[in-house]
């Protein structure tokens, strides 16, 4: 099967604009995570969707968003860009099916915020 | 509220040396373990996953972790030390909410392997 992937993998923003990240999930996945990396906060969750449903909220501003479609493949939104957005995005898919989940990861977006 | 702390940010060892990377976490309920490896500009690959049964876990790329409830710890070791273990080692909690998932990771440890 192929892995969970992410596009774009690099990205350059400027303050005050928004962006768009978008996962695939490996095939019959329906739970689609999404965390931030950064040097200072390690790895933070920001929320879980599955069957196009959020599940699980971490605490981020709401200028975090995201999205989930009919076919599992996810999208995360930034509005109003700020210097501490740049990180590393990662998305994570499991069965999301009853009971503990082994999450696979992609490799990531870089988000680079100028 | 769950967590989990990685003892020693920056860890090295020579080729061939015993590594140990040690994870503690805090939970109210019996939770659900990991490791998981990061190679550099890579996504989070899982190396091994403690949920129930045998307290010894055995993963990928000759390494073993022992979950160890008393001691609210599951330390990462493998035997011998090869250069390419060189990444960031992740240890996580996951416990079953209501709804969904959380994972709840460590701030990671750094291994460098030296020749």
């Amino acid at each position: 099967k192929a892995g969970v992937t992410q596009t774009p993998r690099y990205l350059i923003k400027t303050r005050g604009q928004q962006v768009t990240l978008s996962c695939s999930p490996i095939s019959g996945h329906r739970s689609v995570s999404w965390y931030q990396q950064t040097p200072g906060q390690g790895l933070q969750f920001l929320f879980e969707y599955f069957s196009e449903t959020q599940r699980n909220k971490g605490n981020f501003p709401g200028r975090f968003s995201g999205r989930q479609f009919s076919n599992s493949r996810s999208e995360m939104n930034v509005s109003t860009l700020e210097l501490g957005d740049s990180a590393l995005y990662l998305c994570a898919s499991s069965q999301g099916l009853a009971g503990v989940q082994t999450q696979y990861f992609g490799p990531g977006t870089r988000l680079l915020v100028l | 509220a769950q967590s989990v702390t990685q003892l020693g940010s920056h860890v090295s060892v020579s080729e061939g040396a015993l590594v140990l990377l040690r994870c503690n976490y805090s939970s109210s309920v019996p939770p659900y373990l990991f490791w998981y490896v990061q190679y550099p500009n890579q996504g989070l690959q899982l190396l091994l996953k403690y949920t129930t049964g045998a307290t010894l876990v055995k993963g990928i790329n000759g390494f073993e972790a022992e979950f160890k409830k008393s001691e609210t710890s599951f330390h990462l070791t493998k035997p011998s030390a090869h250069m390419s273990d060189a990444a960031e080692y992740f240890c996580a909690v996951n416990r079953l909410g209501n709804y969904g998932q959380n994972f709840v990771f460590g701030p990671g440890t750094r291994l460098s392997v030296l020749p």
